[in-house]
């Protein structure tokens, strides 16, 4: 069985502020990927990362995928309010059919 | 938008009664999946479709069953609903172009 651990699990900053979110497991994956859930709504995909060792930018989200590929990382710079939610990270092992291990989840709290 | 929609969006039922939610698909896509979310837990899979008539289980299958007839249509059975299957279920897709998976808005779903 394939696990994620992720942390913190919750974050309660000031608007302006930086913050990482960790992801890590001690298996390898074939990819992970990010979500962002707001209440009552369902995740919303913000990135996949599939290469060890890739970064990837989406506005002041910056996603990091580990060379190893069992851990990853989002930071956020200057965080906003708007940035407020729950934030998931997923992991798909490819054992086929795309079946995707979670994270426990991230609850971000953006404070004006 | 991956064009999925899930029903009923909220469910109150008594425990020991049978409840089926209903998710629904327009794009076409081969994979589809079951997950139910808890705090602490992130998102947990129940089962999972690989094509009409082809299911499969996932890490909490105990006391659900599912049934794909046709390719839009995955459908989440709680045979005889106890109070521990009290929480919030989404279903997903696989997208077939990009093969990231899109989840549905949910179905909130308490046993009394």
């Amino acid at each position: 069985t394939q696990l994620l651990e992720q942390s913190p699990q919750f974050l309660s900053i000031q608007e302006g502020e930086n913050l990482t979110v960790y992801c890590n497991s001690s298996s390898v994956f074939s990819s992970l990927q990010w979500y962002r859930q707001e209440p009552g709504e369902g995740p919303v995909l913000l990135v996949t990362v599939v290469t060890g060792g890739e970064v990837k930018k989406l506005k002041r989200l910056t996603f990091q995928f580990g060379d190893a590929r069992k851990d990853s990382s989002l930071h956020i710079t200057a965080a906003q309010p708007g940035d407020t939610g729950l934030y998931l990270c997923a992991g798909d092992g490819r054992t086929s059919y795309g079946k995707l291990t979670f994270g426990q989840g991230t609850i971000l709290t953006v404070h004006p | 938008d991956a064009g999925i929609t899930q029903s009923p969006r909220h469910k109150v039922t008594e425990t020991g009664t049978p409840v089926t939610l209903r998710c629904h698909q327009t794009e076409n896509h081969r994979y589809m999946y079951w997950y139910r979310q808890d705090p602490g837990h992130g998102l947990r899979l129940i089962h999972y479709s690989y094509g009409v008539k082809d299911t499969d289980k996932g890490e909490v299958s105990d006391g659900y069953s599912v049934s794909r007839s046709k390719t839009e249509d995955f459908l989440l059975t709680l045979e005889s609903a106890t109070s521990s299957q009290t929480s919030v279920y989404f279903c997903a897709i696989t997208s077939s172009a990009s093969y990231e998976q899109y989840f549905g808005p949910g179905t909130r779903l308490t046993v009394t």
